[in-house]
């Protein structure tokens, strides 16, 4: 069966503690994406990739990282430097979006990241 | 400024009955697309229907219909036949200009729908 999966699902992470989160694809889609969500809230875009070894901020990159080295894998590292990490992060993909509207962005089943 | 607005934090409806959640936009785009998503409790965000500014007619997928009005710029999801089953938070999104952004997705707050039998 195709699909994204992410891991941990529950995640606690100390203070000054870095922590990462895993998503993995097997769908073959070239663009991944990560979203926090808080309570209450839509979603806003972490970071994204449109390809390996390349990827773009998006709205809320401080305090975040992420690396691309394969097509199937596309990690977040929530840093120190993040100050309110507490959320709900939901990893996306598809296949490369370039000049296509109608093409859907498929989501993972979330990890929940709690403060200590 | 908002670009997705969803303005009913929650909403009823009874089993069987019909429900239209709303959704607003701001976009001076002239080609843009609308999508719908559910999310249940358990997290995952699972697509329902899609809606492009240049299409004429308003979108159906099963149980799923898209009341698109472009001039008042709104894009409400009309479900029809509730089921218990459809109790979730419903979010409307936006994509803009993917040849620069990678297909990135804007979000409204969302709805919780709930569903009473």
């Amino acid at each position: 069966d195709g699909g994204i999966t992410q891991s941990p699902k529950y995640l606690f992470r100390k203070e000054g503690q870095n922590v990462t989160l895993s998503c993995e694809q097997n769908l073959n889609h070239d663009a991944m994406y990560w979203y926090r969500q808080d309570p209450g809230q839509g979603l806003r875009l972490i970071y994204y990739s449109q390809i390996v070894n390349d990827f773009q901020k998006g709205d809320i990159a401080e305090g975040y990282s992420v690396s691309r080295e394969k097509k199937e894998s596309f990690p977040l590292t929530v840093t120190s430097a993040q100050k309110n990490p507490t959320a709900f992060y939901l990893c996306a993909s598809s296949i490369d979006l370039t000049g296509f509207w109608e093409e859907t962005q498929y989501f993972g089943p979330g990890t929940r990241l709690l403060v200590l | 400024a908002q670009k997705i607005t969803q303005t009913q934090p929650g909403m009823f409806v009874q089993e069987k009955e019909a429900v239209t959640l709303d959704c607003t936009y701001d976009t001076s785009d002239q080609s843009y697309g609308l999508f719908w998503y559910k999310q249940p409790s358990s997290g995952e965000m699972i697509f329902l229907i899609y809606q492009g500014s240049y299409d004429e007619q308003n979108a159906t997928e099963g149980r799923y219909s898209l009341n698109f009005q472009k001039a008042r710029k709104s894009a409400n999801l009309v479900i029809s036949a509730s089921q218990l089953g459809d109790s979730a938070m419903y979010f409307c999104a936006m994509r803009e200009d993917p040849y620069n952004q990678g297909g990135k997705l804007i979000f409204g707050q969302g709805t919780e729908l709930s569903v009473k039998p």
